[in-house]
């Protein structure tokens, strides 16, 4: 596609409940990554895929959040067992790069997904 | 652990005035250095690039220069408009595909 999909736009969820976020990069980009944005604040990383691989999910806050991106393309973040702290703007990214420490042409990102957790 | 800060927080300014923003960061030995707009409720959106070898790029009235040796970019925005009014993001990356650090970003209000 012409940009990074993410879906839903809005999301509500009771406090215990599992949420899904999507995203779709731009077609062929080989890198992913996932951002948490609280209100506020600047964006901060959460999980970075090359292809189908998790290679860093150091930002990850808690075991409660899950990654996937299973054929290297689509991506999918899972929480699980929401609790209030998990409201925040979920922002995904995706990159041409193609590899560690070579050319990077900087990153695409999508318009988010706004989690809210009542 | 880079570090990146954004000044001012907030600035508005009237319409047609020329204005500068300020990003610094802790660790000198970045990759690039990336300027994002972001609307309220939405995503954001790629400014400009500059890579660790370049000085400055330019886009319309928009110029941003990077001093990597004193950690610091600056976002120049020329005859401002209402239009420009958003979040100014400021993001560095330590290496290749390696996550972007953000700043906090600068609300601006450009007043018609």
């Amino acid at each position: 596609g012409a940009g990074v999909s993410q879906s839903p736009r809005y999301k509500v969820a009771k406090r215990g409940q599992d949420v899904a976020l999507r995203c779709d990069p731009i077609s062929g980009h080989v890198s992913l990554f996932w951002y948490q944005q609280a209100l506020g604040q600047g964006p901060e990383f959460l999980t970075y895929f090359q292809n189908e691989a998790q290679l860093d999910k150091s930002g990850l806050p808690s075991d409660r959040f899950f990654a996937e991106r299973p054929e290297g393309s689509v991506s999918t973040l899972k929480i699980q067992r929401t609790q209030q702290e998990d409201s925040a703007v979920y922002l995904c990214a995706s990159s041409r790069t193609k590899g560690r420490a070579e050319i990077n042409y900087g990153y695409t990102f999508g318009s988010g997904t706004r989690l809210t957790v009542v | 652990k880079q570090e990146v800060t954004q000044i001012p927080a907030a600035l508005s300014v009237p319409e047609g005035e020329n204005l500068v923003l300020n990003c610094s960061f802790t660790d000198s030995a970045i990759y690039n250095l990336q300027w994002f707009r972001q609307d309220p409720g939405k995503g954001l959106t790629s400014l400009l690039l500059i890579q660790s070898s370049q000085r400055e790029q330019t886009s319309g009235r928009l110029n941003a220069s990077l001093d990597k040796s004193s950690g610091r970019s600056t976002l120049y925005i020329a005859a401002s408009q209402p239009g420009d009014s958003a979040t100014y993001l400021c993001a560095v990356m330590n290496s290749g595909n390696t996550p972007l650090v953000f700043g906090k970003g600068t609300r601006l209000s450009v007043i018609a």
